[in-house]
């Protein structure tokens, strides 16, 4: 069975500095996995995704995951956080098949302090 | 703004009752995606519907039922409700049968009392 793990609940960082969230995964087959993001009072919105075709994926915003097989994780990692990311941000994995194996982890809520 | 509508964005109603929210998929998009966000549960994917037809069904309780009209929008029916229902109801869309990226609407607060 596939699993993510969203290691924080709850991430504070200053505006301008460095963005880390932590995503383990467990997956009995090669995963496709993303993701997304949740702003306030919005829909989620797909921020990158990775199907084994480079390690380092780039996403929207300046946001970019890698993907280490030997440590089952895909960080989410920005340079340099801007108000605008505070939001919920979801780690997602896809072993195969349809709709019904996406599974979602619990969140990260990120917080920006000014 | 995704395209996915939602409606209402809130609804609040008595343990017992039923309710209907809907979705309106984006323009073009065939499959229809619900899913239920909880604090305890996080998201949870409930149904797929592809061009009118069921084509993936995950967490849904008996009590719930979903379907999507010729004109492509859907309808998730949750009757004899409990507290427990209380949630965030996504609707998502996508073109393709199955897609992974997926756009989402903005939900609908459902408060059962």
């Amino acid at each position: 069975a596939q699993s993510v793990t969203q290691l924080d609940s709850h991430v504070s960082v200053s505006e301008g500095t460095p963005v880390l969230l932590r995503c383990n995964y467990s997956s009995s087959y090669s995963p496709s996995l993303f993701w997304y993001v949740q702003h306030p009072n919005k829909g989620l919105q797909l921020l990158l995704k990775y199907t084994s075709a480079a390690t380092l994926v780039k996403g929207i915003n300046g946001f970019e995951a890698e993907f280490k097989k030997s440590e089952t994780s895909f960080h989410l990692t920005k340079p340099s956080a801007h108000m605008s990311d505070a939001a919920e941000y979801f780690c997602v994995v896809n072993p195969g098949g349809g709709a019904d194996g996406l599974t979602f982890g619990k969140g990260t809520h990120l917080i920006i302090q000014p | 703004d995704s395209g996915v509508t939602q409606t209402p964005k809130h609804l609040i109603t008595a343990t017992g009752q039923r309710v209907t929210l809907r979705c309106s998929p984006r323009s073009g998009d065939l499959s229809v995606y619900w899913y239920q966000q909880s604090l305890d549960q996080g998201l949870q994917f409930l149904i797929q519907y592809y061009n009118g037809e069921e084509r993936a069904k995950g967490n849904i309780l008996e009590r719930f039922s979903a379907q999507q009209f010729p004109d492509l929008h859907s309808e998730l029916n949750l009757s004899s409700l409990e507290l427990g229902d209380s949630a965030l109801y996504f609707c998502a869309s996508s073109v393709r049968e199955w897609d992974e990226k997926l756009f989402f609407g903005s939900g609908t607060q459902l408060s059962v009392l």
